[in-house]
Formats: structure tokens, C-alpha cells, sequence
């Protein structure tokens, strides 16, 4: 499939519990992000990531983990979750082009995935 | 923090009228961003305005900023019930990692 994907699109887990979401595009897009997004907060940055094996934290990134071993792969790992981290995450990707002396940077975003910390 | 701020936070119109929100911001950017968000789904991005223009339009959309007020407005014409989502505003700061920052967002009903 084009684009980008995200999976799962829903998922429900417990209090400390670890839980990996993952994230696939197909643009070969150089920088991916992870956002959260809550009610009253809009779009929140929890990590991004300009290339392979290249991260940085965002404005939200405790009790996260990214990698990214490969361009096509941003996966997001909660490494013990807690009621908190219910969020509906989305993950997005760019490819910054130059235009009259500045990038410009649009994003493309998956259907994000509900995430529910019982 | 976010950068950008949407007004109104609803917006409640029938089919044929026009909707206009608006966005304010903190800092200096290079370009401001609309995207749009319908229920359930990711943000698609809709229209991109540079910090040297003041106005720009893409089909029904206009969207026209104000550095010195470090404020934006996107009007759509003539609005459809297919309209209806949220939109929200987006800014890309100078320098850095070419950062794009969201606001909260406005909510649109478009009632047919």
C-alpha cells in the first residue's frame, strides 16, 4: 500500500505494560514524526527523526522510545504505559524541499491509532 | 506550547455559508499551514502561505496572513456539509529543523 501506515489502529493495555506502535511509509520521506493528540492540547510532538538512526526528543517525549533502524520504519514504544499516555497517536512524514531560499515542510499523516491505557 | 492559537475554538454554519477561522502565532516563521482533520482520520494538508505573502487562494480556500500581527485566517467559500471538520493552523519556524508546530484546532459544523 502507498503512503503511510500505522498499526494497529486501536489498542488497549494496561497499566505498565510495554506497547510498541508502529508506523510504514512508502515515500522514502527523510524526516517521520510522533504526535499525540489530546482534547484541549491539539497536536502535541513526542519525537522526530531527519534520517535513519537520527532522533530527537519533541516537546512530549517522556516514557517514549523511538528508533529507527530503517527510512521506511518509525515505530514508537511505550516502555511502561501509564493511564496518561491515552492518547490518539498519529505518526507523519516529510520530505523538506527548498523553495526561494526556505524549506518548506508539509507533512503527510497516517490514520493514527487509539490508544487506550486501562 | 503550542505556537499557534485557533478562534473560534466551534464554529457552527449552515450549508452556503462561508466559514472564516483564524490563527494567531508567536514567533517569527517562515511559512503558516492549514491542515484539515476529519473525524477519526490523520490531518491532510490543505494550503501553505509564505511569511513574504499576504493572501493566497486555492479553490474555495483563501488564506491570508498578517506578520505584523503574527496572525492568519483561512475563509472557506461557500461551504458544504463535507466541510465539516477540524481545522487546524500550522507554522514552520525560522532556523531549526524546519519545526512545524499545531495549534488546538477549530471544530467546523457545516449543517445541511
Amino acid at each position: 500500500d502507498a503512503g503511510i501506515t500505522q498499526s494497529p489502529r486501536y489498542k488497549i493495555t494496561e497499566t505498565g505494560r510495554q506497547v510498541t506502535l508502529m508506523c510504514h511509509q512508502t515515500w522514502s520521506h527523510s524526516y517521520m514524526f510522533w504526535y499525540r493528540q489530546d482534547l484541549g492540547h491539539g497536536l502535541r510532538l513526542i519525537y522526530y527523526s531527519a534520517a535513519a538512526d537520527i532522533t530527537d526528543k519533541g516537546e512530549v517525549s517522556d516514557g517514549y522510545v523511538v528508533s529507527r533502524s530503517k527510512t521506511e520504519n518509525f515505530p514508537l514504544t511505550l516502555e511502561s504505559a501509564t493511564r496518561s499516555q491515552t492518547s490518539v497517536y498519529f505518526c507523519a512524514s516529510s520530505e523538506p524541499r527548498s523553495e526561494w531560499r526556505e524549506y518548506i515542510n508539509i507533512q503527510y499523516f497516517g490514520a493514527g491509532t487509539r490508544l487506550s491505557v486501562l | 506550547s503550542q505556537q499557534g492559537e485557533e478562534d473560534p475554538q466551534a464554529l457552527s454554519i449552515q450549508e452556503g455559508e462561508n466559514a472564516t477561522m483564524n490563527c494567531s502565532y508567536k514567533t517569527s516563521i517562515n511559512n503558516l499551514q492549514w491542515y484539515r482533520q476529519n473525524s477519526g482520520r490523520g490531518l491532510v494538508h490543505l494550503i501553505l502561505i509564505r511569511s513574504n505573502e499576504r493572501e493566497k487562494h486555492s479553490g474555495r480556500l483563501r488564506v491570508t496572513l498578517d506578520t505584523s500581527k503574527k496572525s492568519s485566517s483561512l475563509l472557506i467559500t461557500a461551504s458544504r456539509a463535507a466541510d465539516t471538520a477540524s481545522y487546524f493552523c500550522a507554522t514552520e519556524n525560522s532556523g531549526g529543523y524546519q519545526k512545524v508546530t499545531f495549534g488546538t484546532g477549530t471544530k467546523l459544523q457545516v449543517i445541511p
